[in-house]
């Protein structure tokens, strides 16, 4: 089965520390992974996907095929992202359909 | 460009009753998806609408249905409502030619239901 899996619920850190969002997925062929963010009394949006290789507001993630896992990665974390973070999974059945974890909430301490 | 608009935001039933719930797409786009996002939970696709019709499906009973209309706008109707279907629904658009090699989904806010 197609599954996202986001281990933590909350990652808590100190401004200025490094952050690593962990993303695992079970997929047998090839997917698209993505990253959505849902500021506080905000609508979700997309925060990158690995198709692209971005770096947005200095997140990067990587795809690694060989774990099936799609970590976000960022160096040094700031207030402002403090935010629900969603691992996403497409390409499933030949459709575009997003199959989501249950997500991680990031806080960012001063 | 208001981007993708959900009607209404919040709601309110009764078990055994009907709901229907409306969203517009954003503009440009052709591609509309719903959601059901339990508390606590990531999103779940219900079914995607392209060209008037239903496309691809999650797994939901017959009870969940859709419709969508020749401007692209869409309605999720949802039938003898259960107290589990209490949820946040989001209606998400794209453009189909996009979404074969990977586009942006864009999300509305969604519409709170609440089954009493």
């Amino acid at each position: 089965a197609q599954r996202v899996t986001q281990p933590e619920k909350l990652l808590s850190v100190f401004k200025g520390a490094p952050v690593e969002l962990k993303c695992n997925y079970s997929y047998s062929g090839s997917p698209e992974l993505f990253w959505y963010v849902q500021y506080s009394r905000q609508r979700l949006q997309l925060l990158l996907r690995h198709i692209s290789r971005e770096s947005i507001k200095g997140f990067t993630a990587d795809l690694n095929k060989g774990e099936t896992s799609f970590h976000l990665k960022k160096p040094f974390a700031q207030e402002e992202d403090s935010a629900m973070y969603y691992c996403a999974l497409s390409g499933l059945d030949g459709g575009n359909k997003l199959v989501f974890g249950a997500g991680t909430i990031l806080r960012v301490k001063s | 460009d208001a981007g993708v608009t959900q009607s209404p935001t919040h709601l309110i039933k009764t078990r055994g009753q009907q709901v229907t719930l409306r969203c517009s797409p954003k503009s440009g786009h052709d591609t509309v998806s719903w959601y059901q996002q339990a508390l606590g939970q990531g999103p779940q696709f219900i079914f995607q609408y392209y060209e008037e019709e239903e496309r691809q499906r999650g797994n939901f009973p017959d009870r969940f249905s859709g419709h969508q209309f020749p401007n692209y706008s869409s309605e999720l109707n949802v039938n003898a409502l259960l107290l589990g279907d209490s949820a946040l629904y989001l209606c998400a658009s794209s453009r189909m030619e996009m979404s074969l090699s990977g586009t942006e989904a864009f999300f509305g806010q969604g519409t709170r239901l609440t089954v009493v």
